[in-house]
């Protein structure tokens, strides 16, 4: 009963390095979204897709890229990480629009940007 | 400018008592709202939500009440029960949206 998974739960980069951040879900959802949260602050959307080959901005996008292959996979990327960039990160999945469903949620990960 | 705001970082509360926790919110487009609930190193996950065309939604030990003219909504959670204790957070959307505005959340610690 996997639900979302997100891979790796934990990274530490350097400042200008990249990684990507994998997410899977097994639910068979349409919709997939990327967050941050950073202390004090609500969770804010990077970036989403409404289904296989599609991505669109979220609010904070700038130095996240994203791709959406196959339906079940949403990829998070970093290009050139900056300090900035420290937060943990949320993937999450869900049938329906956002604004009228529940999203259901990976555990995150923590990335720290040195 | 935070358009969905929980002016609350905590709340302890006595276990078999009620718990409330608020929110309010600026922009009057917003018609539809949730409540998630997170423990540490997990995930959000959805507790209840509430249409704007309601005033009160309920679920079991939790209850949302809308408050349109206030811009408020609360959770209502009674009774508390130890594993109640986690951050709960609120969000927002207009209809036909992607996005959540999400409040910064709530600790709620319940104390035996």
């Amino acid at each position: 009963n996997a639900g979302v998974t997100q891979t790796p739960k934990f990274r530490v980069l350097k400042t200008g390095q990249s990684m990507t951040l994998l997410c899977a879900q097994d639910m068979n959802h349409e919709y997939m979204y990327w967050y941050r949260q950073d202390p004090g602050m609500g969770l804010r959307l990077i970036h989403y897709s409404v289904g296989e080959g599609t991505t669109a901005k979220g609010e904070v996008p700038d130095g996240y890229n994203v791709s959406r292959l196959k339906k079940q996979n949403f990829l998070l990327g970093l290009e050139s990480a900056a300090p900035s960039q420290t937060s943990v990160y949320f993937c999450a999945s869900s049938p329906r629009l956002a604004s009228t469903g529940e999203l259901f949620f990976g555990e995150g990960s923590r990335l720290t940007v040195l | 400018d935070q358009q969905v705001k929980q002016n609350s970082p905590s709340l302890s509360v006595q276990e078999g008592r009620i718990s409330i926790l608020n929110c309010d919110y600026t922009n009057s487009m917003f018609d539809y709202f949730l409540w998630y609930k997170k423990y540490p190193a997990e995930g959000p996950t959805f507790l209840i939500s509430i249409s704007s065309i309601k005033d009160k939604n309920e679920d079991g030990r939790f209850t949302v009440f809308l408050n349109k003219s206030a811009k408020h909504l609360s959770l209502h959670i009674v009774p508390s029960q130890p594993g109640d204790s986690a951050v709960y957070f609120c969000a927002a959307s207009m209809d036909s949206n992607y996005q959540l505005i999400w409040g910064a959340g709530t600790k709620l610690i319940i104390k035996p």
